[in-house]
């Protein structure tokens, strides 16, 4: 079976620009996780989704946004990039429909890096 | 608040021995216990987790891990480390409000020859 799709694979913005990276869940999975790894640190926990409402909010900056469509795919919007943003950044899947917390499945992550 | 602490971040070890990564969670109510693994540029592999039952999971590549509640622990171990084993591994806890997952700082295996 298909796993958790990202894309694009890299990214390269100049600051100040916009970037929407995009994460396609596994089939039927119906809950997106974001997070952000930045080099040489352990993934940080952006936002999730379930079932196209937001679930919870990590250390999301405001320029941050991102939403879960009908398909359950998601959209991060991030604007006014800054240095800083240059990460690597993790779509995970999971299905909550067991009604525990189940597996995080991630995605092979988008590198953005901010000239 | 939840938290995982891997006291390692740099481990090494001879191709063919054994191995041990440490993971200690802080956790209020029954934890769910993951461990990942990242080569260099990749993603997060999944290699076992831990959710209840049994409290010695076996995983992917030869993996397995133990769950110690009265130490608050996870460690990973691997009898024989084989030189494709050379990655990070990252101890992860999920809550039970089906949210995030934390994880540890990491560990970078360096497998020797």
């Amino acid at each position: 079976a298909a796993g958790v799709i990202q894309s694009p694979r890299h990214l390269i913005k100049e600051k100040r620009e916009t970037a929407t990276l995009k994460c396609y869940p596994i089939s039927r999975h119906d809950t997106v996780y974001w997070y952000q790894q930045g080099p040489g640190q352990d993934p940080q926990f952006l936002i999730s989704f379930y079932e196209k409402m937001q679930s919870d909010k990590g250390s999301i900056p405001d320029r941050f946004s991102a939403q879960q469509f009908s398909d359950y795919h998601s959209e991060l919007n991030m604007s006014s990039l800054e240095l800083g943003d240059s990460a690597l950044y993790f779509c995970a899947s999971s299905d909550r429909t067991g009604g525990a917390t189940d597996t995080q499945y991630f995605g092979p992550g988008t590198r953005l890096t901010v000239l | 608040a939840q938290s995982v602490t891997q006291p390692d971040i740099h481990i090494t070890v001879s191709e063919g021995a054994s191995l041990e990564l440490r993971c200690n969670y802080s956790y209020g109510a029954t934890p769910y216990l993951f461990w990942y693994v990242q080569s260099p540029g990749q993603g997060l592999q999944l290699l076992l987790k831990y959710f209840s039952g049994d409290t010695l999971v076996q995983g992917i590549k030869g993996f397995e891990a133990e769950f110690k509640r009265s130490q608050s622990s996870f460690n990973l171990r691997k009898p024989s480390v084989h030189w494709s084993d050379a990655a990070e591994y990252f101890c992860a806890v999920g809550d039970d409000n089906f949210n995030k997952f934390y994880f540890g700082s990491g560990t970078k295996l360096n497998v020797k020859p």
